[in-house]
């Protein structure tokens, strides 16, 4: 069985720090994605990582895949409020004939003024 | 406006009711799921629709029955539910054929059963 997790759980950092989120999975798969999601509302989709070495960045956010080490990371510069929120990696097995993707448990960051 | 609607977006009923969720999706998909999305529990997945064709269904009990009459339109039927099955409930759309399954999100629904 597919197992994602991610660390930390909670993340509470102040404005202008960086820090890095991380999402380790337990089995082959070289598709990965980032969403992102505020209080009540849906998840959005931040990132898609299709092979291994991927690197995508959007303002302050990067994220990473390598899938040698089944692990994906999101790399936050420079902090800033707008950016708490709950940051959900999913991995996709897709291409081994599985439909659905699964879903890490989530970091809650908070980022304090 | 999203690509993927649900309604309603939020929704109390007793154990006793009856009632359904929908979705739409306008993005041209071929596949629909259903999540569940608990407090302090990762998403989970429920059903699986592609092509119109239910592929997966992640051992949900039957009080839950989805619905899925095209490749635009997803229900979710629910039935005697119990307290435990308040939730967010999370319906998202993707395309099959395309290499990989982004999937996009609706708002959720936010059922509480009482």
């Amino acid at each position: 069985e597919l197992k994602v997790e991610q660390n930390p759980l909670f993340l509470s950092m102040q404005e202008g720090k960086n820090y890095t989120i991380y999402c380790n999975y337990s089995t082959t798969s070289d598709r990965l994605y980032w969403y992102r999601q505020d209080p009540g509302k849906s998840l959005e989709s931040l990132f898609v990582l299709l092979s291994n070495g991927a690197v995508k960045q959007e303002g302050r956010l990067m994220a990473s895949l390598d899938t040698k080490a089944r692990l994906s990371t999101l790399h936050i510069t420079a902090a800033v409020h707008d950016l708490s929120a709950t940051y959900f990696c999913a991995v996709d097995m897709s291409n081994f004939g599985n439909e659905k993707l699964t879903f890490g448990t989530g970091t809650r960051l908070t980022i304090i003024p | 406006e999203t690509g993927v609607t649900q309604t309603p977006r939020h929704l109390v009923m007793g154990m006793t009711n009856k009632k359904s969720l929908k979705c739409e999706q306008h993005l041209g998909h071929n596949a629909m799921y259903w999540y569940k999305q608990s407090a302090k529990k990762p998403l989970e997945l429920m059903f699986v629709y592609s092509l119109e064709e239910r592929v997966e269904n992640n051992s949900v009990p039957s009080r839950f029955s989805p619905e899925c009459p095209n490749s635009s339109h997803l229900f979710l039927h629910l039935h005697t539910l119990q307290p435990e099955d308040s939730a967010l409930y999370l319906c998202a759309s993707g395309h099959r054929d395309r290499g990989f399954t982004e999937a996009f999100f609706g708002q959720g629904t936010r059922l509480t059963v009482v």
